[in-house]
């Protein structure tokens, strides 16, 4: 069975530093990870996702990722933040059931930026 | 034009009714979702449902389930609600054989009194 943790439930950071925001994964098999976004009282948005290929995967809104299997992780950074990416993120990873895409979700981590 | 869309947007009733969920995609998607996010934000997926083949999490009480009408609905009645059923409810669809990527509605924010 595949799983998914987030080592930090709150991440404050000021405007304009830089943020990593950490994702560890367990997996006996190759897996599928994502990083989804949910703004407040919105549902959650596709950051970006690594299937294969190349490790570093670059998302929307500045965001990239990094694919590690030696060190089973996939964090999550941005060179510079704004107001505006304060929100919860989450890690994914799916577990593929019949047909379906069943995503299992890490407990998220909440970034919140600091003017 | 909304990808996915739940009503209502916020429910509140008493213990012991029996409520409804619906969801709709207008992306012609062939699998849908529902997930459950409690107090501290966890999700954790309750069904799948992908051309008549459900995928349900055990974990689920079997006082919810899901009803899909046709490819583009999947409905969640949950009946004798209980307190520990207030949460956001999420629907989300994808495409099997796609690129994997799960649309989610805004959620339906539940709460029992």
């Amino acid at each position: 069975a595949q799983s998914v943790t987030q080592l930090d439930s709150q991440v404050p950071v000021f405007e304009e530093a830089p943020v990593e925001l950490r994702c560890n994964y367990s997996s006996s098999v190759s897996v599928y990870l994502f990083w989804y976004v949910q703004y407040p009282n919105q549902g959650l948005q596709l950051l970006l996702k690594y299937l294969s290929g190349s490790t570093l995967v670059k998302g929307i809104n500045g965001f990239e990722a990094e694919f590690n299997k030696s060190q089973t992780s996939f964090h999550l950074r941005k060179p510079s933040v704004h107001i505006s990416d304060t929100a919860e993120y989450f890690c994914a990873v799916i577990s593929p059931r019949g047909r379906a895409n069943n995503l299992f979700f890490g407990t998220g981590t909440r970034l919140t930026v600091i003017p | 034009d909304t990808a996915v869309s739940q009503t209502p947007k916020y429910l509140v009733t008493q213990m012991g009714n029996d409520k409804s969920i619906k969801c709709e995609q207008n992306l012609g998607h062939d699998t849908m979702y529902w997930y459950k996010q409690d107090s501290k934000k966890f999700l954790k997926i309750m069904f799948s449902y992908n051309n008549k083949e459900l995928i349900i999490n055990e974990t689920v009480p079997n006082r919810f389930s899901p009803k899909s009408p046709d490819k583009a609905h999947l409905n969640l009645h949950i009946n004798s609600l209980e307190l520990g059923d207030s949460a956001v409810y999420f629907c989300a669809s994808s495409q099997s054989g796609g690129d994997e990527k799960l649309f989610f509605g805004s959620g339906t924010q539940l709460s029992v009194l």
